[in-house]
């Protein structure tokens, strides 16, 4: 079956440094790929999202590209902030069949000042 | 454009009694999908409905069951509770079962004692 795998946190940063969120992916077909994010006590908001490979998604300063040939979505950011501080799920729903969201574990990131 | 909002937002229950969540999606989004998330086993789906149809179903027992409205609110209902149904329950809306982009809830947090 599909599946997504995320590199286990937390991940620990100073401010204003550089983020890497490693994602990889399994799926037969063609999967479009999301990165949620939760901070404390809230639901999952949309951060961003890519639909083919080689698309790079980006927003408020995040961006992840889809890699068809290392089946990856990594999310990457040039200089974090506390409030970025949340939890991020690497997700994908393929083109076909159920269409639900399959979701990675999770990786937990604490900025600190 | 209002977000999906669901209702209550925290829980309590015991063991054996049966409980009804509700989610409103955003204005014009006729599917609704809804999610478990545990700290063990992370966030899994539920079932989608999408004109007031059930259209997909996750690997949960039938214990777990939902229905959506003309007006694309739906519930899900969890009956003879158990301990390990403790759990954040999320509901999402997109526009058509076919989009790929699903929007959440804040998420209702249930507790069983």
């Amino acid at each position: 079956g599909n599946s997504v795998t995320q590199m286990e946190g937390p991940v620990t940063l100073s401010e204003e440094a550089f983020l890497t969120i490693n994602c990889t992916y399994t799926a037969t077909g063609y999967p479009s790929l999301f990165w949620y994010v939760q901070y404390p006590g809230e639901g999952l908001q949309l951060l961003l999202k890519a639909t083919k490979a080689d698309d790079k998604g980006s927003n408020k300063g995040f961006e992840a590209t889809y890699r068809k040939e290392t089946t990856s979505f990594h999310l990457e950011k040039g200089s974090v902030q506390v409030s970025d501080s949340a939890v991020y799920f690497c997700a994908l729903v393929m083109d076909t069949g159920r269409r639900a969201l399959t979701f990675g574990s999770g990786t937990r990131l604490q900025v600190q000042p | 454009k209002a977000g999906v909002t669901q209702t209550p937002r925290y829980l309590i229950k015991t063991r054996g009694q049966q409980v009804t969540l509700s989610c409103s999606p955003i204005s014009g989004h006729r599917s609704v999908s809804w999610y478990q998330q545990t700290p063990g086993q992370g966030l899994q789906f539920l079932f989608e409905y999408f004109s007031e149809t059930q259209r997909n179903k996750g690997n949960f027992p039938g214990r777990f069951s939902g229905r959506q409205f003309s007006n694309s609110r739906s519930e899900m209902n969890v009956s003879t509770l158990e301990l390990g149904d403790s759990a954040l329950y999320l509901c999402a809306s997109r526009l058509t079962g076919d989009q790929e982009t699903q929007y959440f809830g804040p998420g209702t947090r249930l507790l069983v004692l």
